[in-house]
């Protein structure tokens, strides 16, 4: 497997306001996603970060609200941007394609933001 | 398309009994299975996968899973639940082959283990 870290932990926000989320792994992956927690949900793909190149956004999910980099193959960042009540949630990195197994995804601890 | 249902959103067990979480699935190409557990306020963990032709799969912490294609089901179970085992349990789906496959969660059910 590999480790995943993810900063902030947790964080509290105004309406409004934009949040970057940062995401480390401790080795070079292939791929790197972001996912959505809502509360008492299940997990809900935003997008697949691609190194080099803009990131790919899955349905209901647009580049201005969550703009996604991916600098290199260990790092990524998720702006959750012009944030509202409706974007509490638990937001998690995963990776792909750890030993070069891109059938498996490794997850983070996620970061648990609550929007007043 | 594929898609993943997970029969009970709560089950609650005594200490020491069986548990057993269902998961069926629905996919029109082989599929590759997984279960992952999220322990209070933390990321999700990898219990276990099916990604090959051995169809009884062990996980970590004493779970294992079977990888049922005529009943199109991969259900969890440890024969005798602990106290720590009380989470949050996901199974998921993605397509076997062709590199990375996006993977769908199911809704995921709560364990509570009570002594």
């Amino acid at each position: 497997s590999a480790v995943i870290s993810q900063k902030p932990s947790r964080d509290i926000c105004q309406r409004g306001t934009s949040l970057t989320i940062q995401c480390q792994v401790d080795s070079q992956v292939t791929m790197m996603f972001w996912y959505r927690q809502q509360p008492g949900q299940s997990l809900t793909l935003i997008a697949t970060a691609n190194q080099g190149s803009e990131a790919t956004y899955e349905s209901g999910f647009v580049i201005d609200k969550f703009p996604i980099s991916r600098p290199n193959l260990t790092f990524s960042t998720l702006t959750v941007s012009n944030m509202s009540p409706e974007d509490s949630s638990i937001y998690l990195c995963s990776v792909g394609g750890v030993s070069g197994r891109e059938d498996t995804q490794y997850f983070g601890p996620g970061t648990r933001l609550t929007v007043l | 398309a594929q898609s993943v249902t997970q029969l009970g959103s709560h089950v609650s067990v005594s200490e020491g009994a069986l548990v057993l979480l269902r998961c069926n699935y629905s996919s029109s190409v082989p599929p590759y299975l997984f279960w992952y557990v999220q322990y209070p306020n933390q990321g999700l963990q990898l219990l276990l996968k099916y990604t090959s032709a051995a169809t009884l799969v062990k996980g970590i912490n004493g779970f294992e899973a079977e990888f049922k294609k005529s009943e199109t089901s991969f259900h969890l179970t440890k024969p005798s639940a602990h106290m720590s085992d009380a989470a949050e349990y996901f199974c998921a789906v993605s397509r076997r082959g062709g590199g990375y496959n996006k993977l769908i969660f199911g809704a995921g059910t709560r364990l509570a283990v009570h002594p």
